[in-house]
């Protein structure tokens, strides 16, 4: 297994385009998470799974984000007429169970540039 | 609103030392709190967690330190090694719930 897998790893998008992002979680997590962390910040909690139901999606930034996990396995995450303020890297993240008491295992990040 | 706080942006520690990474939290239903360590171009690494029932975890050369009544905690690196160079951010967690709240990280740099 060779952990949490993010594509792209980079994204140049116009202003008013929609852009989606994929994640394959490691194959036996069955909780799946997705964090956006801007320029000298910590990550900021999106969105979370387990199998594939949406248990939080409150902390959405807007209703311009989705996110999917259809099969209980890969997850992707849409953003809607994208816009500058959505320049960031965003992570996905996955663990075996409650990742507050064990920790999560993140990906590397697709990093979006909104031109 | 900050409820998670680093206030060290960043923090030098010379080879074989101890390096003492500290944090704040604001918010006082958070139970669960956890370290994170990041370098460039990679995603988080998890490091060490601790449950508000205790006051000390021990992980090999990472300790950290939970203080309830002044919502504080501090990781502790003995001895300090050129690889622990890299971000470190605390994350909090309220009733075990699984999206954490992140403070903005500090810069630990180990000077050999």
């Amino acid at each position: 297994d060779t952990g949490v897998s993010q594509n792209p790893r980079h994204k140049i998008t116009k202003r008013g385009q929609n852009v989606t992002f994929r994640c394959d979680p490691i194959s036996e997590h069955n909780r799946l998470y997705w964090y956006r962390q801007t320029l000298g910040q910590g990550p900021e909690f999106l969105t979370y799974f387990q199998n594939e139901a949406q248990l939080e999606k409150s902390r959405l930034l807007s209703d311009r984000f989705s996110a999917e996990r259809p099969k209980g396995s890969f997850s992707t995450l849409e953003i809607q007429r994208t816009e500058q303020g959505d320049s960031a890297m965003y992570l996905c993240a996955s663990s075996l169970t409650q990742g507050a008491l064990v920790g999560y295992t993140f990906g590397s990040g697709t990093r979006l540039t909104v031109v | 609103d900050q409820q998670v706080k680093q206030n060290s942006p960043s923090l030098s520690v010379q080879e074989g030392r101890i390096s003492i990474l500290n944090c704040d939290y604001t918010n006082s239903m958070f139970d669960y709190f956890l370290w994170y360590k990041k370098y460039p171009a990679e995603g988080p690494t998890f490091l060490i967690s601790i449950s508000s029932i205790k006051d000390k975890n021990e992980d090999g050369r990472f300790t950290v330190f939970l203080n309830k009544s002044a919502k504080h905690l501090s990781l502790h690196i003995v001895p300090s090694q050129p690889g622990d160079s890299a971000v470190y951010f605390c994350a909090a967690s309220e009733g075990g719930a699984d999206g954490l709240t992140f403070g903005k990280g500090t810069h630990l740099i180990i000077q050999p």
